[in-house]
């Protein structure tokens, strides 16, 4: 079945560093992959998406690029802020065929320190 | 900013209990999502649906149901809690059918304990 695997956490970084969060899934057919922010006490909001190879999804300074080759998605960012500390979800949405939802990755925890 | 919501946000109840979890979106979206996180964060699907008057079984076997009479409407039910029913519950739409490119939008989740 589909599946997607991302990097454990906490990861810990100081305020302004480089950021990337390695995601990579197995899937059948042709997935849309997501990334997912989720900040304390919140549900998840969409971070963002690509729908086909060589796609790149960008937004608030993070960026990730759907590679077929080698079936990842790395959320990267140039210069993390404090703000930015939260769990992130990889994500993958096949169309047809079971249950229809999206596969999550198990989310990795985000600690930007001043 | 997607409107969708979720009622109680925090639920402690004892063993034995009837509970019903709302969630309601004003977005008019087809689908909707009953996701389950449990305390290492992890995510999994217990139900969703096309429409009015249809509900599915998600990925993740669970005791609970749910309906779906009204568009807006997607209430999960526990007919007798439990412990193991102890997570965070999360409701989500999405506005097309079929497409897998959709976005799921999110509430802000239930967190139950059942003591």
């Amino acid at each position: 079945g589909d599946s997607v695997t991302q990097m454990e956490g906490p990861v810990t970084l100081s305020e302004e560093a480089c950021l990337t969060i390695n995601c990579t899934y197995t899937a059948t057919g042709y997935p849309s992959l997501f990334w997912y922010v989720q900040y304390p006490g919140e549900g998840l909001q969409l971070l963002l998406k690509a729908t086909k190879a060589d796609d790149k999804g960008s937004n608030k300074g993070f960026e990730a690029t759907y590679r077929k080759e080698t079936t990842s998605f790395h959320l990267e960012k140039g210069s993390v802020q404090v703000s930015d500390s939260a769990v992130y979800f990889c994500a993958l949405s096949t169309q047809g065929g079971g249950a229809d939802g999206l596969t999550f990755g198990k989310g990795t925890h985000l600690i930007i320190q001043p | 900013e997607a409107d969708i919501y979720q009622t109680p946000r925090y639920l402690v109840i004892g063993t034995g209990k009837k509970i019903t979890l709302e969630c309601s979106q004003t977005m008019g979206h087809d689908k909707m999502y009953w996701y389950q996180q449990d305390p290492g964060m992890e995510l999994h699907l217990i139900h969703y649906s096309y429409g009015v008057n249809s509900t599915e079984k998600g990925d993740l076997s669970s005791e609970s149901t749910v309906s779906r009479i009204r568009t807006e409407h997607f209430p999960l039910t526990l007919e007798s809690a439990r412990p193991s029913h102890t997570s965070q519950y999360l409701c989500a739409s999405s506005e097309y059918g079929l497409a897998s490119t959709d976005t799921q939008y999110f509430g802000p989740g239930t967190r139950l304990t059942v003591l």
